[in-house]
């Protein structure tokens, strides 16, 4: 089972900051936080990761709670093409097999309108 | 192009038959994975490879299903004797290790009539 909590559907302006959170109130201490999204009719995206600190690259910024209990991923100047389900994940990097795998939620639904 | 391939794109089939769906991985990538996806859900496990051997199958592919990585390299899935809810997305995804991000491939979209 999916270990996060998304809200289901969110709209940003295009050019503005979109702000997406993730609830993992119960992610242990070897757990990531991931993020992929999905562009309607393709595979899924790798978009950011993070244990503990903030992150950021050239997609995006991941801000991770001090609890680690809650993250936000940040789109700094949304555009059109950033149009997709994203999806966070928390994912357990010190096992084999399925316990290492991603669990996908139902992610949100981010649509960046003009 | 050096991503994941996965082929064909879309398959419509009568339910019963048999269908098959081929995934190359990125060259390097020794893991690969299948998952499903149905409409509106996210993507769910199905099984995945270390090289050759396939090492985990998720409680969601029955025996209808197989999946082979035969070299080490491309990889089939296969479905015997389909049923309507065998309709979704087939998603292949490979990493470099375990630990490394997963690349995913545009997906088999299955259609069972």
């Amino acid at each position: 089972d999916a270990k996060t909590t998304q809200p289901p559907s969110m709209d940003c302006a295009e050019g503005r900051a979109a702000n997406l959170p993730c609830n993992h109130s119960t992610i242990s201490g070897n757990e990531y936080v991931y993020w992929y999204r999905q562009i309607h009719s393709q595979g899924p995206q790798y978009i950011i990761h993070g244990l503990k600190n903030n992150e950021t690259n050239e997609m995006a910024s991941l801000i991770i709670t001090e609890d680690r209990k809650s993250s936000t991923l940040i789109l700094p100047h949304a555009t059109l093409r950033d149009t997709a389900v994203y999806y966070c994940i928390v994912r357990n990097m010190n096992y084999g097999g399925s316990q290492g795998n991603l669990i996908f939620g139902k992610g949100t639904k981010l649509s960046v309108k003009p | 192009d050096t991503g994941v391939s996965q082929n064909p794109r879309h398959k419509i089939t009568k339910r019963g038959q048999n269908v098959t769906f081929r995934c190359d991985p990125i060259s390097e990538h020794n893991r690969l994975y299948w998952y499903r996806q149905t409409l509106g859900q996210g993507p769910e496990f199905l099984t995945y490879f270390q090289n050759e051997a396939q090492l985990e199958k998720s409680r969601l592919l029955s025996d209808r299903f197989s999946a082979e990585r035969p070299k080490g390299s491309f990889s089939t899935l296969e479905i015997q004797r389909t049923e309507q809810g065998d309709s979704a997305m087939y998603l292949c995804a490979s990493s470099q290790t375990q630990r490394a991000r997963k690349f995913f491939g545009p997906g088999t979209r299955l259609t069972v009539l």
